[in-house]
């Protein structure tokens, strides 16, 4: 079963709003990484939070993990066209597993010119 | 640097064929991942090598095998084809070490047919 779920499953906005989407996941983790897929090609990574850290930075982008309801976001702000993708959330475990990858379903995101 | 290639772009394969798939990595990373994506649905984990002469198997290992040919390369087999695996297959590498899963860095895919 898939470790982490994100909500929504889709999402439609304006160019120049903010994207928010969230990641839910199940067991305790060392990190939650976020990563982008354009149509028809690979995954590629945006950001990585350990699990000792409540927000992080990158560009335009937040992303924001708690621990305790298993739960992390990640905020797009003042959104582009260009920005039009599926987004993932993959946690690993904190043993056996620790260096494996679990990836959630995705939320596409389309941002309207 | 390429980063991670994958051979070939696509494939069809009628039932019951057989066929590899390649994947390369330039970055002198230790650990390599072979992942199906379905559609609707994120990335399933069908083995990985954390390190040359190692290989694991992940969430979905039935009917497929792999081998760590070196530390550039790691292949994944099909050794009877199935429409059930009628997928797009993604490689990807990584930094090995501890401290929870690294970044991982993807091929742009396989997308293979199954008839």
């Amino acid at each position: 079963s898939q470790q982490g779920e994100e909500d929504p499953q889709a999402l439609s906005i304006q160019e120049g709003e903010n994207a928010t989407m969230n990641c839910s996941y199940k067991t305790s983790i060392n990190n939650l990484q976020w990563y982008r897929q354009n149509s028809g090609r690979g995954l590629v990574h945006l950001i990585l939070i350990r699990s000792n850290e409540r927000e992080k930075h990158s560009g335009r982008l937040r992303v924001t993990l708690d621990t305790s309801k298993k739960s992390s976001s990640l905020l797009i702000t003042a959104s582009r066209a260009a920005d039009t993708a599926s987004y993932f959330c993959a946690t690993d475990g904190l043993s056996g597993s620790a260096r494996q990858l679990t990836f959630g379903s995705g939320t596409q995101l389309t941002v309207l010119p | 640097n390429a980063g991670v290639t994958q051979t070939p772009k696509f494939q069809v394969l009628k039932t019951g064929q057989s066929m590899t798939l390649q994947c390369a990595q330039d970055m002198n990373h230790n650990s390599m991942y072979w992942y199906r994506q379905d559609p609707g649905m994120g990335l399933r984990l069908i083995y990985y090598s954390a390190s040359e002469g190692t290989t694991d198997k992940g969430e979905v290992p039935n009917g497929y095998n792999v081998s760590r040919l070196n530390k550039r390369e790691f292949s994944l087999r099909l050794e009877s084809a199935a429409p059930s695996q009628t997928s797009v297959y993604f490689c990807a590498s990584s930094h090995a070490g501890t401290g929870g899963a690294k970044t991982q860095y993807f091929g742009p895919g396989t997308r293979l047919l199954v008839l």
